[in-house]
């Protein structure tokens, strides 16, 4: 069993519509980020959350927002979905106590098509 | 500016041959250097990279550390068809955010 799943794995919407991308883990961690992929442009950091309690923005929060449901559950939403939405989106979770203490663990990916 | 670039954008080779990728990196304050292989999507953990010169290995893959420089090296010996992904570079500056090249597609042929 994946210890990070997303959901949906493939979504299609159209300009305008809201859609949640959801998040599950059962490492166990604290630690939960949502990234976008673009070609040619490696992952960059949205948003991220240290706990239930604790949530913040990264590099590229606009057009997006987040919820921290609990431990094991992070979300993401785009209120009013555009095309250059269109991206690969992770989800990650991180263990500051583990011997490689920078390693995010990394969900499947969610492809998100804006039309 | 970018903080991580790697280098080649892509490549490809044969069955056998040996891999270089590199990586290098313009941070305030380094923590970490992590490699990871993307494999159609999610990104798997290879290496952590803290100290210069200390090489660190896993079967066919070694990677190294300059910190002096500000790169890492990550390379594939003997390379298979398996080998074919996409390789990631990330600098941590601190215990959570990653900064993240924009990858190397290695190819593998037969």
């Amino acid at each position: 069993d994946a210890d990070v799943t997303q959901t949906p794995r493939n979504r299609i919407t159209k300009t305008g519509k809201r859609i949640m991308l959801e998040c599950s883990q059962t490492k166990g961690h604290d630690r939960m980020y949502w990234y976008r992929q673009d070609p040619g442009l490696g992952l960059r950091l949205i948003y991220y959350s240290f706990d239930v309690k604790d949530i913040n923005k990264g590099e590229i929060s606009d057009g997006y927002s987040v919820s921290r449901q609990a431990q094991a559950k992070f979300s993401l939403s785009l209120e009013s979905a555009i095309p250059n939405q269109t991206a690969l989106y992770f989800c990650a979770t991180s263990d500051l106590y583990g011997y490689s203490y920078n390693e995010q663990f990394f969900g499947p990916g969610t492809r998100l098509t804006v039309l | 500016e970018d903080k991580v670039v790697q280098s080649p954008l892509s490549l490809v080779v044969h069955e056998g041959d040996t891999v270089t990728l590199n990586c290098s990196y313009e941070v305030t304050n380094f923590r970490s250097l992590l490699w990871y292989k993307q494999e159609k999507k999610a990104p798997t953990f290879l290496f952590m990279l803290t100290s210069s010169g200390i090489e660190k290995k896993s079967g066919r893959l070694s990677s190294i550390l300059d910190k002096k420089e500000l790169f890492s090296i990550l390379n594939i010996t003997a390379t298979q068809t398996g080998d074919s992904a996409v390789y990631l570079c990330a600098v941590a500056e601190n215990d959570y955010k990653l900064s993240f090249g924009a990858g190397t597609t290695v190819t593998v042929r037969a």
